[in-house]
Formats: structure tokens, C-alpha cells, sequence
């Protein structure tokens, strides 16, 4: 079974770049069968995606965070990541990586890691 | 961009109770709809894809029809458990949308 975890800094500074880090075990990351997706939840609200990446490299961005947004994967460590630049007190949220099956499940999000609150403040 | 509504947005049952939840979207996305149960300080989980299949593991009580742009989740004898947040998502296309939820609390 896939497992996920996210990693990275809590706090954030404005203006400056928030990057997390979601490590996937129990399955390659380059097995083709999922698309791995980033999403979002600040206090009290709902569910933002961010958007996608495939094992090639191919992306998916929400519009609304595209100008800042850039994800990468690195399949030597079985890692992909997100980089959101020019944060604001509004970037403030849980975020969470997640797989997308292209297969099994419909392009649903079949598994999620546990998310990680990044806050953004001075 | 496709934009997906939920309603109601909050409701009061009891134990036993049939519940149903609405989920619809701005144009059609065939069965490309998910349900996601959420609860407190916790990462949502799958129940329902394609519209009307159960993720293993998911309790049969748990139900989901429709297709096009109007969709329905349904408990049919709510459970302690159940007591949460629920979200419906469109994978039918870029960028993916999540509906605003429906909070379930005990009456």
C-alpha cells in the first residue's frame, strides 16, 4: 500500500518561497499509474488543489497559483515536491500530497499523507 | 473551470438516520465525481469513485449516485463514526475542484 508524507518548513516568511517535500513508500513513484498531486486546506475551510505532476515530469497547475507555483519530481528518492514563491498570509494551510490513480480508482485521490501545516508570518 | 456546489452545507442528524448529501457541478463531467470523508485534524479519505463505486475497505452503508452534473451521496443508517466532513470532487478535468463540504454533527 502507498504511503505519503510531507516535509518541509512550518513557517514561512512573506515574500519569500514555501517548498514541501512529499516522500512516497510501499510503491515507485515511476510506476505510471498515479499522478502526484498537492492540495491544500486552510483553518476551518475547504479543500484547494494545487495541482499535479507526472513521473515524466508533466504538470498540471491550478490557474489561480500558476504564476507561482512549480513542482518537480525526483524519482531517485522516490520524492516529489512544490515550490510556491511570494507567499502571503493567505498560503496559510494544511497541505497535503496525494495520489492520483490513473488507473484503479477513476483519477480519484486514493491516497493522502498525513499534511503539514506551513504558516505564513515574520 | 469547472465549479462544484454542495448542499447543505451543514446538517444535525441521529444515529440510524438515512443521510443525503448533493453535489453539483457548473457542466457535465459524465461519472467523474469522488467523495472524500474529512474528520477533525485529519487527511480526507476516499469513499466513493467514478460516482458510484466503494473504495475498498468503505462501509456498504455508504452509497453514491448520479451522473452529468447532479450527483448525491447517501449514508443510509448513519453511524457514530460517520460523524464528519464531506467533500465531492470532479476528476474529469484540469484544474481538479472540490465542493465546499457538508459537515454531518450529531443532532
Amino acid at each position: 500500500q502507498v504511503q505519503l508524507q510531507e516535509s518541509g518548513p512550518g513557517l514561512v516568511k512573506p515574500s519569500q518561497t514555501l517548498s514541501l517535500t512529499c516522500t512516497v513508500s510501499g510503491g515507485s513513484i515511476s510506476s505510471g499509474s498515479y499522478y502526484w498531486s498537492w492540495i491544500r486546506q486552510p483553518a476551518g475551510k475547504g479543500l484547494e488543489w494545487i495541482g499535479r505532476i507526472y513521473t515524466s515530469g508533466s504538470t498540471n497547475y491550478n490557474p489561480s497559483l500558476k504564476s507561482r507555483l512549480t513542482m518537480s519530481v525526483d524519482t531517485s528518492k522516490n520524492q516529489f515536491s512544490v515550490n510556491l514563491s511570494s507567499v502571503t498570509a493567505a498560503d496559510t494551510a494544511v497541505y497535503y500530497c496525494a495520489s492520483e490513480s490513473s488507473t484503479v480508482t477513476g483519477r480519484a485521490l486514493d491516497y493522502w499523507g498525513q499534511g503539514t501545516l506551513v504558516t505564513v508570518s515574520s | 473551470d469547472i465549479q462544484m456546489t454542495q448542499s447543505p452545507s451543514s446538517l444535525s442528524a441521529s444515529v440510524g438516520d438515512r443521510v443525503t448529501i448533493t453535489c453539483r457541478a457548473s457542466q457535465s463531467i459524465s461519472s467523474y465525481l469522488n467523495w472524500y470523508q474529512q474528520k477533525p485534524g485529519k487527511a480526507p479519505n476516499l469513499l466513493i469513485y467514478a460516482a458510484t463505486s466503494l473504495q475498498s475497505g468503505v462501509p456498504s452503508r455508504f452509497s453514491g449516485s448520479g451522473s452529468g452534473t447532479d450527483f448525491t451521496l447517501t449514508i443510509s443508517s448513519l453511524q457514530p463514526e460517520d460523524f464528519a466532513s464531506y467533500f465531492c470532487q470532479q476528476s474529469y478535468t484540469t484544474p481538479r475542484a472540490f465542493g465546499p463540504g457538508t459537515k454531518v454533527d450529531i443532532k
